[in-house]
This record gives C-alpha cells, structure tokens and sequence, in this order.
C-alpha cells in the first residue's frame, strides 16, 4: 500500500496525558500537512511541512501541541497535558509541492480524552 | 480570513437524479476552490478543483463557479448509491500554499 499511512488508528488518553502520532506520506511526497476534524465539522488546518521546514502553524495550535518532521519523511504530532477539547480526529495528508493542490488523506488517528 | 458556507443537509434525492450542492464564499478575491468527499467514518479525497476560468466537469461531476454571486456548485449527474457521503467545499488560503480553508460540509443521501 504506498497510501498515506498513521499510526496509531485510535487513541484513548487520560485528561492531562500526552500523547504522539505519527504520519508516514506517500514517499515521494515532500509536503506534510495536518489538520484536526470534529464531528459535524470539516478539517482545520493545524500544521504543515515541506521536507523537514515547518513553513506554516496555525493560530489554532496552541502551545501545547507540537510537530516535527526530522528528515523529511515521517512526521509526528505530540499534544501535552491532553485536554477533553484536544478528542477529535487527526488527519495527515501529503502532496508535491509542484501539485500542492491535490492532497492525499491518510486514514485518520481518533483521540478520545477522558 | 477566508471562509466558506454550506448547508449541513442533508439534501436527499432519488437514484439517477442530478444532486447539486452549493457553497458560498466571503472573499470576493477567491478563484480556486476544491470540492472533497467523505464518506462515513472515512478521510476525505479530493473530487475536483476549479480555478476561476468557467465550468469544469470530470465524469459525472461539474463544478461551476458564480463569481458575481459569490458561489461554487457541484453538480452530479445520474446519482448512485454509493455518492451518499458528506461533501466538503474549500478555499485556498492566501499565499500560494493551497492548503484549503474547509467548510462544514453538505450531507448528501442518495436513495434507490
């Protein structure tokens, strides 16, 4: 499956925890992105990287959320101190930057904080 | 800040009709739009982009942009069952990132 891959699929996490996530692209795919998915919602935009350059946060992402891409291929998204606010669905998704139009959305991590 | 608006639906129609859906947008400057679609459970995909130069069709999909109005459409022909889903309009954001600024999304049940 050369898709867009995450892991882990589903997360459950005490109020106060952190918690990691990490993407892998599809493997050509130099830009990174991630978005954050509500129910009734469309995603938002969190983060996104091109190689291993942060280009763009969001003023959605607060301090206790942070994202590294170290070589430019797999990422991962670690939030501290979890909130219940933080349960939602995070979505990966790559592109070329030549095509940065048309993103690919790997399955999705689900995050319930208790 | 751009932002765009759809009615949550769900907008029910009939195998074989044409279902439309539409979007409206804030920014009078937006010309790129992209139309997503979610199925259940599911992440989105990608289903048509449209820049500002008319009417684009793919298949069975056309997506239509109203610049006076400040809208975009997409219209599927001869709908099916497995169209149902959620269907997401987005706006690029400003910068040239084409990271898409999404909407709520339309809920879209087509039924035998």
């Amino acid at each position: 499956d050369t898709g867009v891959s995450q892991n882990p699929r589903h997360k459950i996490t005490k109020r106060g925890q952190n918690v990691t996530f990490r993407c892998d692209p599809i493997s050509e795919h130099n830009r990174l992105y991630w978005y954050r998915q509500t129910l009734g919602q469309g995603p938002e935009f969190l983060t996104y990287f091109q190689n291993e350059a942060q280009l763009e946060k969001s003023r959605l992402l607060s301090d206790r959320f942070s994202a590294e891409r170290p070589k430019g291929s797999f990422s991962t998204l670690e939030i501290q101190r979890t909130e219940q606010g933080d349960s939602a669905m995070y979505l990966c998704a790559s592109s070329l930057s030549t095509t940065a139009y048309e993103q690919y959305f790997g399955p999705g991590t689900r995050l319930t904080v208790t | 800040q751009k932002e765009v608006e759809q009615n949550s639906g769900p907008l029910s129609v009939p195998e074989g009709a044409i279902a439309s859906l539409n979007c409206t947008y804030s920014d009078r400057g937006s010309q790129s739009f992209f139309w997503y679609r979610q199925y259940s459970g599911k992440s989105p995909e990608l289903i048509m982009f449209i820049y500002s130069n008319g009417d684009k069709e793919d298949g069975r999909f056309t997506a239509q942009l109203n610049k006076a109005s400040q809208y975009v459409s997409l219209l599927i022909r001869d709908s099916q069952p497995s169209d149902s889903a959620t269907y997401l309009c987005a706006v690029p954001t400003s910068g040239g990132s084409y990271i898409p600024t999404f909407g709520r999304g339309t809920s879209l049940i087509v039924h035998p």
